[in-house]
């Protein structure tokens, strides 16, 4: 059974930090590309960030550029998101979800995580 | 602002048919087949329903069918169930889509 678990989410000040894990399993991690998509409070989803499979591709929504650092450990099967410099707006349910392929992270993402919630406060 | 541009509500009777339709740019939905559509149920992980346009994942059901014509994309649900009633959301290389909120009567 394949599955996806984030943790790491929280209650954190503007300008602090925070990061997020997905840990996966059921499948073979590294052959496959893997996003972060949140979801604000009564919002819609919006893609945050992919890599790819290798780690050597990194992708990031400009919102988050510069403030995001996605990674993996392959070893572990695990995926991360150290978020600096949190804002209000970055207040959201954060999901990890598995690409389709190896690369490229927009060819459908098949198997989702619970999400976790990060809330930023003033 | 979404990526792609959506409506923001659709409804239908059970058993109607019904099309949402998933609007981007010829540098984007109008010249890559990578649209993706996604069921989402309050309080749930979203689900993928299409991939690639008109590709569905296994176990999906088949009343659900996706297309494409220049740069809009569509979801079609025909023999609407109540279980269908959740938001809906199109997603491509340029993100995703601001969701529709489906709505059975």
């Amino acid at each position: 059974d394949v599955r996806l678990l984030e943790s790491g989410g929280g209650l954190v000040q503007r300008g602090g930090s925070l990061r997020l894990s997905c840990t996966a399993s059921g499948y073979t991690f590294d052959f496959y590309a893997i996003s972060w998509v949140r979801q604000a409070p009564g919002k819609g989803l919006e893609w945050v960030s992919a890599i790819s499979g290798s780690g050597g591709s990194k992708y990031y929504a400009d919102s988050v550029k510069g403030r995001f650092t996605i990674s993996r450990d392959n070893s572990e099967n695990t995926l991360y998101l150290q978020m600096n410099s949190l804002r209000v707006d970055d207040t959201a349910v954060y999901y990890c979800a598995k690409g389709r392929q190896i690369l490229e992270w927009f060819y459908g993402m098949d198997v989702w995580g619970q999400g976790t919630t990060v809330t930023v406060s003033s | 602002q979404s990526a792609l541009t959506q409506p923001a509500s659709v409804s239908g009777s059970p058993g109607q048919s019904i099309t949402i339709s998933c609007t981007g740019t010829s540098s984007d939905v109008g010249t890559f087949d990578v649209v993706s559509w996604y069921q989402q149920h309050p309080d749930r992980a979203p689900k993928l329903i299409i991939y690639e346009v008109i590709k569905r994942p296994s176990g999906v059901s088949g009343r659900f069918t996706g297309s494409k014509s220049g740069n809009t994309a569509s979801l079609t649900i025909s023999g609407l169930q109540a279980e269908d009633e959740a938001h809906y959301y199109c997603c491509s290389q340029a993100g995703f889509g601001g969701g529709t909120k489906v709505t059975v009567l």
